[in-house]
């Protein structure tokens, strides 16, 4: 049973506007949340956390949100790049270092 | 700085048949992972190995073994191949602390005909 879950597999957005991607946890008991950015036939590489001790992480085009009461998380990029077209993982842990990983959600910046 | 490499890339395997995906890191990790990924189902956890001598099994162990002798080297062995272990597998290397961001290999393309 996936405790972590993206119910979009792909978003398509044009270059410059905003890219938003959502997820959502069923354990209450995750405590850190990541996301990573995904090329073909490449591994995963990290991208943004946030704490869940926090609601909000900034790291330069993107913005972390968590809501913890809702067990809901979303990533936003802002201006959408074309080189921001990749697979995004949701994943979350315990504070251990086994981390629970969504299906991904495949981006698409038009030009 | 070559961090986490995987090997083989590529490799094609007959029902029944053993072989073992390489991972190596040079980074003085001691925390190292197995994932599998496989078409909407995201990345799953195989098996994951705390230190040298220390391994313990992921969400989708079966079929697998680890071992752990170094702290560099962390391979997976597929005992019988089976089809469902079609997949792609990554492995992961984690810093101090746990939560800290894993770096991938690049992975190893896996189809067992």
């Amino acid at each position: 049973d996936q405790q972590v879950k993206q119910n979009s597999p792909s978003l398509s957005v044009q270059e410059g506007r905003i890219s938003i991607l959502n997820c959502d946890y069923t354990n209450s008991m995750f405590d850190y949340f990541l996301w990573y950015k995904k090329y073909p036939a490449e591994g995963p590489t990290f991208l943004i956390s946030i704490s869940s001790i926090k609601d909000k992480n900034e790291d330069g085009r993107f913005t972390v949100f968590l809501n913890k009461s809702a067990k809901h998380l979303s990533l936003h990029i802002v201006p959408s790049q074309p080189g921001d077209s990749a697979v995004y993982f949701c994943a979350a842990s315990r504070n251990d270092y086994k981390l629970s990983f969504g299906a991904g959600t495949t981006v698409t910046v038009r030009a | 700085n070559a961090g986490v490499t995987q090997t083989p890339k590529f490799q094609v395997l007959k029902t029944g048949q053993s072989m073992t995906l390489q991972c190596a890191q040079d980074m003085n990790h001691e925390y190292m992972s197995w994932y599998r990924q496989d078409p909407g189902m995201g990345l799953r956890l195989i098996h994951y190995s705390v230190g040298a001598g220390i391994t313990d099994q992921g969400e989708v162990p079966n079929g697998y073994n680890v071992s752990r002798s170094t702290t560099e080297d962390f391979p997976l062995r597929l005992l019988s191949a089976a089809p469902s272990q079609t997949s792609v597998y990554f492995c992961a290397s984690y810093g101090q602390g746990a939560n800290t961001e894993a770096f991938f290999g690049q992975g190893t393309r896996l189809t067992v005909v």
